[in-house]
């Protein structure tokens, strides 16, 4: 069973860079079956699929964040990370990691999800 | 990007009845179509893969159908557990979810 954690500063200052981990347990990042995904949701609002991280270092991701984003993978501590610069409040969002089954193309597990608020 | 289209935004139903939510791509996705359950302060849930698979342990009121641009989510007979936020999202290149459907009972 896969179990995925998000970590990070809940509360950012506009311009600053968001950074947050997931740490994988009960898998493994180096899995050659999976992508390891974020996905983002505005409070009150929907879901945004945010991009993925393969472990050999490929990545997708939604181009309307693409020039502020990088999705970085951690094999040594099992872990990946999102790196998302000069938020704004637009970014205030609870930010959930899950894992894509490239078997499935869907994500089948997902992190309880953490909450950043971007505020000055 | 592929753009999805999620009709009803929200659906009041009684225990018991049929439910349907339809979901439209903006070109072709074949078959990569999902659809996730999302009750308050939860993270979704993945309930259909593939547009018909059936994820193990999901209660077979639930189904899924459609490929190409049109897709339908159905519940054959709603249950008060049924309750949350039903989303349908694309799998064929950059992902896209649906705008979602509150189901609510009437």
């Amino acid at each position: 069973q896969v179990q995925l954690q998000e970590s990070g500063p809940g509360l950012l200052k506009p311009s600053e860079t968001l950074s947050l981990t997931c740490t994988v347990s009960g898998g493994s990042v180096r899995s050659g079956s999976s992508y390891w995904s974020w996905i983002r949701q505005p409070p009150g609002k929907g879901l945004e699929w945010i991009g993925y991280i393969y472990y050999g270092g490929s990545t997708n991701y939604n181009p309307s964040l693409k020039s502020r984003l990088t999705i970085s993978i951690d094999t040594s501590e099992n872990q990946f990370s999102l790196k998302l610069s000069s938020v704004t409040a637009a970014d205030t969002a609870v930010y959930y990691c899950a894992r894509e089954a490239r078997s499935l193309s869907a994500l089948d597990y997902w992190g309880q999800g953490t909450l950043v608020t971007v505020s000055s | 990007d592929i753009q999805m289209t999620q009709s009803p935004s929200s659906l009041s139903a009684s225990v018991g009845d049929r439910v349907t939510i339809t979901c439209q791509a903006s070109q072709d996705i074949r078959n990569y179509l999902n659809w996730y359950q999302q009750k308050p302060g939860k993270a979704p849930k993945l309930l259909i893969s593939d547009a018909t698979n059936l994820q193990r342990g999901v209660p077979s009121r639930f189904s899924g159908s459609g490929s190409g641009t049109d897709f339908a989510f159905t519940i054959s007979s709603l249950q008060p557990e049924d309750i949350a936020t039903y989303y349908c999202q694309q799998s064929d290149n950059v992902r896209t979810f649906g705008q979602g459907t509150k189901l609510e009972i009437k």
